[in-house]
């Protein structure tokens, strides 16, 4: 079955640190990737996707994040988090051509000013 | 950008009831709604695929008779939570893909804020 791993539940970090999330998926096909963020109290919103072309994605808000196909992987990054970082991560794989979202269990992060 | 709304946002009930939750696209069309349930520090988990005029699919392990999604417009789609009991108590989350972004075949999915349901 396909599924979507988020090793890191909770992460704790200082403003100024870097930040990467760990995202790996089960899926021998083709997939597009997506990273959603969940701010307290509000619905989910698109961080970045990827589709095809350069494996290092740049989304919103200074986040990136690099496909490696060979390790299934899809690992959010940002260089320097701030305080209105603090929110849940959600990792979601969508395979071959369905319009079905898997998602991962998510990381709550939160940011220590 | 593209707003997604949902109706109530908390809900609170007693067991044997039903419960109807409504979901609407604000500023756009979409024929596609998904309707996922999310519980605590648990991951979202897609229940249906709501379609526009026609019956909705159900994933796997999902009681159709239990969750009556019904999409009659192109902007509403609402989930009735039929007999509901203390386990059907979660975050119920809808999501509505927009037809006019498309990006190579895909069209994002735009969430709503959630509704939080218990049941007592």
């Amino acid at each position: 079955a396909q599924s979507v791993s988020q090793h890191n539940h909770h992460v704790i970090l200082s403003e100024a640190a870097s930040l990467e999330l760990g995202c790996n998926y089960s899926y021998g096909g083709t997939v597009n990737l997506f990273w959603y963020v969940q701010y307290p109290g509000q619905h989910l919103q698109l961080l970045l996707k990827y589709f095809s072309g350069d494996p290092l994605v740049k989304g919103i808000k200074g986040f990136e994040a690099e496909f490696i196909k060979s390790k299934f992987s899809f690992n959010l990054r940002k260089p320097s988090v701030q305080w209105s970082d603090t929110a849940e991560y959600f990792c979601a794989v969508r395979p071959d051509s369905s319009y079905k979202l898997i998602f991962g269990s998510g990381t709550r992060l939160l940011v220590r000013p | 950008g593209a707003v997604v709304s949902q109706h109530p946002s908390w809900v609170i009930c007693k067991s044997g009831t039903s419960v109807k939750i409504e979901c609407r696209s604000l500023d756009f069309q979409a024929t596609t709604m998904f309707w996922y349930r999310q519980f605590p520090k648990q991951s979202l988990m897609l229940m249906a695929t709501s379609n526009e005029g026609s019956k909705a699919t159900y994933e796997q392990g999902v009681e159709k008779d239990k969750f009556l999604i019904n999409h009659a417009s192109l902007t509403l789609s609402t989930l009735t939570v039929t007999s509901a009991h203390p386990e059907d108590s979660s975050f119920y989350i809808c999501s509505a893909r927009d037809w006019g972004r498309e990006v190579a075949g895909y069209n994002e999915q735009f969430f709503g804020p959630g509704t939080r349901l218990t049941v007592l």
